[in-house]
Order: structure tokens, then C-alpha cells, then sequence
């Protein structure tokens, strides 16, 4: 069974750091594309980033309003995701979420979804 | 950046009822386009990728159908457990920023 848990989420102050950890079991670690997904209290979904696996080279890239603040890594001998969040806003409030970019193949095309999900872990930013 | 718009944003039905959910694409993202259903404190689950591909364990009264910049998301009758948030999400971007609509809340008449 793939499972993917969530930790380290709590209330932080503003311009403050935390970094999420997410551990994955059931997967072929060091080939998944993990991405970070969060939704604000009451609110959407909102993509945060992504990391591809080794074999595509462990790239990343953020959504707009994180890039420079947030970074994402791997830990493949530990079956681990991470996410750093730096200078954090009052607006990073948020459900953390880590996901795994799954792809599908479609007669001879190649489609990705969030295909699994962790339960998620909460980050307040708040003074 | 590709904008992803959902109509309607909330949806009154019954148990046994046929729903329609339509998202919009600002530009054409051909079929990249999946669906994602959100339960009350859980998180979301994926129901249909490639705008019409079930996926596996998703009951078959879900459906999706569209391709270009017009998505549906069809639920053939209602059951008691399909009244959650419904989100679609363009995979044609990469990375995909902006990916998600704003989501489409299905409750109870």
C-alpha cells in the first residue's frame, strides 16, 4: 500500500522558518516526481512546487508565489520529501500536502496527475 | 499562465440526481485536464485523468468528457458519498502553475 505521512507543521511567526517532511512507503522513491500542494482554511487548491526523481535529474521548480522562499529536496536513502519554507507571510497559512506525480499513459501519450496523497500537515503563520 | 475556471461554484442536488460540473481552460490544453474530489477534512482524491480515463477504483458513474478549453465532469446519479468538492486541474503546463480551478462545491437539496 503507498502511503505518504506528514510532519512538522505547527504556528510559526511571521518572517519565520519551518521545514515539512513527508515519508513515503509503497513507492519506488527515487523515481517519483513528489510535488507540495496546500490549501488556506476555507480555500482551494493551490500547487507550491514539485521535485522530478533522480533518474530525470531531481529538478525543481515553484509556483510564483514561493520561489525564493521555499525549497524542496529528497532524501531517497530515507524515503523522505522536505520542504524549507523561509520568510514566512501570514499568508503561507495553509494545509501542506505532499503528492505523487503520477503518469499515465494514454494510447501513445503521457499524462500526470496527484494520483496519491498524504493526510497533510498544517502551518500557521501568525503573530 | 493557463487560468482554470469551474461553473458553477456551488450545486444543490439530490441523491439520484445526473450533475454536470464544467471547467474552463483559458487557452486549449488538448485532453490534459484531470478531476479530483475533496471530502471534508481529507484530502483529495483523484477521479478522472486525460479528461475522460477513470481511474482505477473510481466508481463508473463518474465520467469526464472535453478537450481544448471545455471539460465536464459528469456524475450519472447521485449517491450519498459523492456530495464533496469537486476540482479540475490542467496538466498541459509545465510546471503547472495555476494548475487548479477554484473548485465546485456539490451539497445536499
Amino acid at each position: 500500500e503507498v502511503q505518504l505521512v506528514e510532519s512538522g507543521g505547527g504556528l510559526v511567526k511571521p518572517g519565520g522558518s519551518l521545514r515539512l517532511s513527508c515519508a513515503a512507503s509503497g513507492i519506488t522513491f527515487t523515481k517519483a516526481w513528489m510535488s507540495w500542494v496546500r490549501q488556506a482554511p476555507g480555500k482551494g487548491l493551490e500547487w507550491v512546487g514539485r521535485i522530478k526523481g533522480e533518474t530525470d535529474g531531481g529538478t525543481t521548480d515553484y509556483a510564483a508565489a514561493v520561489k525564493g522562499r521555499f525549497t524542496i529536496s529528497r532524501d531517497d536513502s530515507k524515503n523522505t520529501l522536505y520542504l524549507q519554507m523561509n520568510s514566512l507571510k501570514t499568508e503561507d497559512t495553509a494545509l501542506y500536502y505532499c503528492t505523487v506525480v503520477g503518469i499515465f499513459t494514454v494510447t501513445t501519450s503521457f499524462f500526470t496527475a496527484f494520483y496519491i496523497w498524504g493526510q497533510g500537515t498544517m502551518v500557521t503563520v501568525s503573530s | 499562465d493557463i487560468q482554470m475556471t469551474q461553473s458553477p461554484s456551488s450545486l444543490s442536488a439530490s441523491v439520484g440526481d445526473r450533475v454536470t460540473i464544467t471547467c474552463r481552460a483559458s487557452q486549449s490544453i488538448s485532453n490534459y485536464l484531470n478531476w479530483y474530489q475533496q471530502k471534508p477534512g481529507k484530502a483529495p482524491n483523484l477521479l478522472i485523468y486525460a479528461a475522460s480515463s477513470l481511474q482505477s477504483g473510481v466508481p463508473s458513474r463518474f465520467s469526464g468528457s472535453g478537450s481544448g478549453t471545455d471539460f465536464t465532469l459528469t456524475i450519472s446519479s447521485l449517491q450519498p458519498e459523492d456530495f464533496a468538492t469537486y476540482y479540475c486541474q490542467q496538466s498541459y503546463s509545465s510546471p503547472p502553475e495555476n494548475t487548479f480551478g477554484q473548485g465546485t462545491k456539490l451539497e445536499i437539496k
